[in-house]
């Protein structure tokens, strides 16, 4: 079984330029999240989707971050504009949905993310 | 933010010797997970126990939960080079399997 995959997996830009991510979750993965991990921490959940509906943004900068789940596969997260604490590694998950609170998430190797 | 805070934040030991790393998480749980990250690398999952339990076994690790402390601890019997790693401890509160990390404790495992 293929994992998740992401891409790139390195970034480099300027503040203020804008940055794209992108997510293949593993295959009939109805669950896919994104989280930030700053050197140093513990991931934190930015966004989490249940097929192409949003689940919980909360932590999500709204003002400067999206992210859309088209046809409830593929993912992408953007970044516009960018500053210098948005770097971080940013890492995708997948999830079979489960109702009986068990269930693995299951990581991509994540983008490493070099604001300058 | 961070659901919880380990401890040590770091710990360095030899090969064979045992490590044991703690969790502590201030909310009610569904249940708990601990990841392993190799630097540079996304997360792996390693054990999962839930509320009503209070100890797992999964090969060479040993997890325990005591919900009543709110905490829960990791030990890597016979620790081998290849451990070395970061280890994260997650809590599921939520119906959808909402994870919030804790901030993780680094192992380093000496030949």
């Amino acid at each position: 079984e293929a994992g998740v995959a992401q891409s790139p997996r390195y970034k480099i830009i300027e503040k203020r330029q804008s940055v794209a991510f992108w997510c293949n979750p593993i295959s009939g993965h109805a669950t896919l999240y994104w989280y930030q991990q700053i050197l140093g921490q513990g991931p934190k959940l930015l966004i989490q989707f249940q097929n192409n509906g949003v689940v919980d943004d909360s932590q999500l900068p709204k003002d400067r971050f999206s992210a859309e789940r088209l046809k409830g596969v593929d993912s992408t997260l953007k970044i516009q504009p960018a500053k210098l604490e948005d770097s971080a590694v940013y890492l995708c998950a997948s999830r079979t949905y489960r109702t009986s609170g068990r269930g693995t998430q299951y990581f991509g190797p994540g983008t490493r993310l070099l604001v300058l | 933010s961070q659901q919880g805070e380990e401890d040590p934040q770091a710990l360095s030991i030899q090969e064979g010797e045992n490590a044991t790393m703690n969790c502590s998480y201030k909310t009610s749980i569904n249940n708990l997970q601990w990841y392993r990250q190799n630097s540079g690398r996304g997360l792996v999952h390693l054990i999962l126990i839930r509320s009503n339990e209070r100890e797992k076994h999964s090969g060479r690790l040993r997890v325990t939960l005591d919900t009543s402390k709110k905490s829960s601890s990791l030990l890597i019997t016979a620790s081998r080079a290849a451990d070395t790693a970061s280890y994260f401890c997650a809590t599921d509160a939520g119906g959808f399997q909402k994870l919030v990390f804790g901030t993780g404790t680094r192992l380093l495992v000496s030949p």
